[in-house]
């Protein structure tokens, strides 16, 4: 069975940095596309970034510079790292299974909270 | 980067109605189109891609249509599992790009 399971959300202060986790079973995570979606308290989905199987990945501008996508296939895990944060990453964030057009696949989210 | 509206925002409707959501896109997209489904404090679900597919495991009653700005999601009975607010999103160009979301409600 396919599962994802996202961890290391956390209350930060702004300006501080944070490494979220995606735990994959049931395939190679580096088999497919992977995707980062985040939802603000209360509003709709954002996209955040994607990496491809071949590794080259793709931000929103909102998160340029700032986040960066990657992945371990000894763990099997996708990782977002999010550095100089601010009170507007405030969300839910999801990693997805990612078929190039759709996400068929979600985790169940991990919270971030960036407040003083 | 593409826009993408949805309407309405949201909707009232009783079990058994005929439920429809539009999806607008600011620029052509093709088919490049996805339906989502939300539930309160749970993961987004595929419904329907590439605009009319619908995903392994989707109720019948989920249909979509179109193609290059203006889309349709139908829902042609609505039972009590499907409260929620379903999202459209565009897969043609990055970045992907989400409507705001259509919240439909019990009447």
């Amino acid at each position: 069975e396919v599962q994802l399971v996202e961890s290391g959300g956390a209350l930060i202060q702004p300006g501080g940095s944070l490494r979220l986790s995606c735990a994959v079973s049931g395939f190679t995570v580096s088999d497919y596309y992977m995707s980062w979606v985040r939802q603000a308290p209360g509003k709709g989905l954002e996209w955040v970034s994607v990496i491809y199987a071949g590794g080259a990945a793709y931000y929103a501008d909102s998160v340029k510079g700032r986040f960066t996508i990657s992945r371990d296939i000894s763990k099997n895990t996708l990782y977002l790292q999010m550095n100089s944060l601010r009170a507007e990453d405030t969300a839910v964030y999801y990693c997805a299974i990612d078929r190039r057009d759709d996400l068929v696949i979600w985790g169940q989210g991990t919270m971030v909270t960036v407040s003083s | 980067d593409i826009q993408m509206t949805q309407s309405p925002s949201s909707v009232s409707a009783s079990v058994g109605d005929r439920v429809t959501i539009t999806c607008r896109a600011s620029q052509g997209i093709s088919s490049w189109l996805v339906w989502y489904q939300q539930k309160p404090g749970k993961a987004p679900e595929l419904l329907i891609y590439a605009a009319s597919s619908l995903q392994s495991g989707v109720p019948s009653r989920f249909s979509g249509s179109g193609s290059g700005t203006d889309f349709t999601l139908t829902i042609s009975s609505l039972q009590p599992e499907d409260f929620a607010t379903y999202y459209c999103q565009q897969a043609n160009s990055f970045p992907r790009t989400f409507g705001q979301g259509t919240k439909v409600e019990i009447k």
